[in-house]
C-alpha cells in the first residue's frame, strides 16, 4: 500500500554542521514531495517542496533532492542553527486510483537537535 | 493569504460525549480539506478527505460512524468525534487545498482533544 519511510528518527548535529534526512516512497505516481517542520504543539510548516519534474531545489540553507528512479528524496540543512531544532516530516502525494485528485501521506518524522 | 483556522484550539470532555471541531479557510475557497490525527511523538496520520458537497473518503481503519465529517461549504469542514473515549484524546489537525490549485495544503493550528 501507500507508504512513506523516513530516517533517521532522531538526529543530533553540532551547530554549524549539516543535517540530512532521507525518505523513500512507494507510489511511482507520486509527483509532489513537501517537507514540513513542526514545533511542539504547533501546526506543520512547509519549509520546502519539490515536484517530480525537478531533481533538486534549494532555498538558502535548505535543499531537497529527488531521485524518481529510486523513489528517494532527501532534505539537506546546511550551517545548522539552534532554531533548526524541531521535528521534520517528509511527505508525498498519493493519487487515488483513476483520479487526478491526491492526498498527502507523511513520513514518521525526524527529531533534529542542534548541539551548541 | 491561505490562512486556515480551527476551532476550538483545545477541548476537554467527558467520556461518551460528542465533540465538534471546525476547520475554516479564511481567505480562499477549498474544495478539498483533510483531517489528520497526531498522537504524542508520532506522525500525522490522515483520517479522511473531505470534499465539498459530497461524502468524505475515509482511510483504512478509520470508523466513519465515529468520526463524522461534513463539508457543507467551500470554506468550512467539520469533524465530529462521537461518543468520545480516552483513546480518542489526540491532536487533530485539518488542512485545506486551494480550489483549482496545485498540491500544496495549508494547515490549521490544530485542536487538542482530551477525553476524561
Amino acid at each position: 500500500g501507500e507508504n512513506v519511510e523516513q530516517h533517521p528518527s532522531t538526529l543530533s548535529v553540532q551547530e554549524g554542521d549539516s543535517a540530512v534526512i532521507k525518505c523513500t516512497y512507494s507510489d511511482s505516481a507520486s509527483n509532489y514531495f513537501p517537507w514540513y517542520k513542526q514545533e511542539l504543539g504547533k501546526r506543520p510548516q512547509l519549509i520546502i517542496d519539490i515536484r517530480s519534474n525537478v531533481g533538486e531545489k534549494k532555498d538558502q540553507r535548505i535543499a531537497v533532492t529527488l531521485n524518481k528512479t529510486a523513489k528517494h528524496f532527501s532534505l539537506h540543512i546546511t550551517e545548522t542553527q539552534p532554531e533548526d531544532s524541531a521535528v521534520y516530516f517528509c511527505a508525498a502525494s498519493i493519487r487515488w486510483p483513476g483520479s487526478s485528485a491526491s492526498k498527502i501521506i507523511f513520513g514518521s518524522g525526524t527529531r533534529l537537535s542542534i548541539r551548541p | 493569504g491561505a490562512v486556515v483556522s480551527q476551532h476550538p484550539s483545545w477541548v476537554i470532555c467527558k467520556s461518551g460525549t460528542s465533540v465538534k471541531i471546525e476547520c475554516r479557510s479564511l481567505d480562499f475557497q477549498a474544495t478539498t480539506m483533510f483531517w489528520y490525527r497526531q498522537f504524542p511523538k508520532q506522525s500525522l496520520m490522515l483520517m479522511a478527505t473531505s470534499n465539498e458537497g459530497s461524502k468524505a473518503t475515509y482511510e483504512q481503519g478509520v470508523e466513519k460512524d465515529k468520526f463524522l465529517i461534513n463539508h457543507a461549504s467551500l470554506t468550512l469542514s467539520t469533524l465530529t468525534v462521537t461518543s468520545a473515549h480516552p483513546e480518542d484524546s489526540s491532536f487533530y489537525i485539518c488542512s485545506a487545498r486551494v480550489a483549482g490549485g496545485r498540491n500544496e495544503q495549508f494547515f490549521g493550528p490544530g485542536t487538542r482533544l482530551t477525553v476524561l
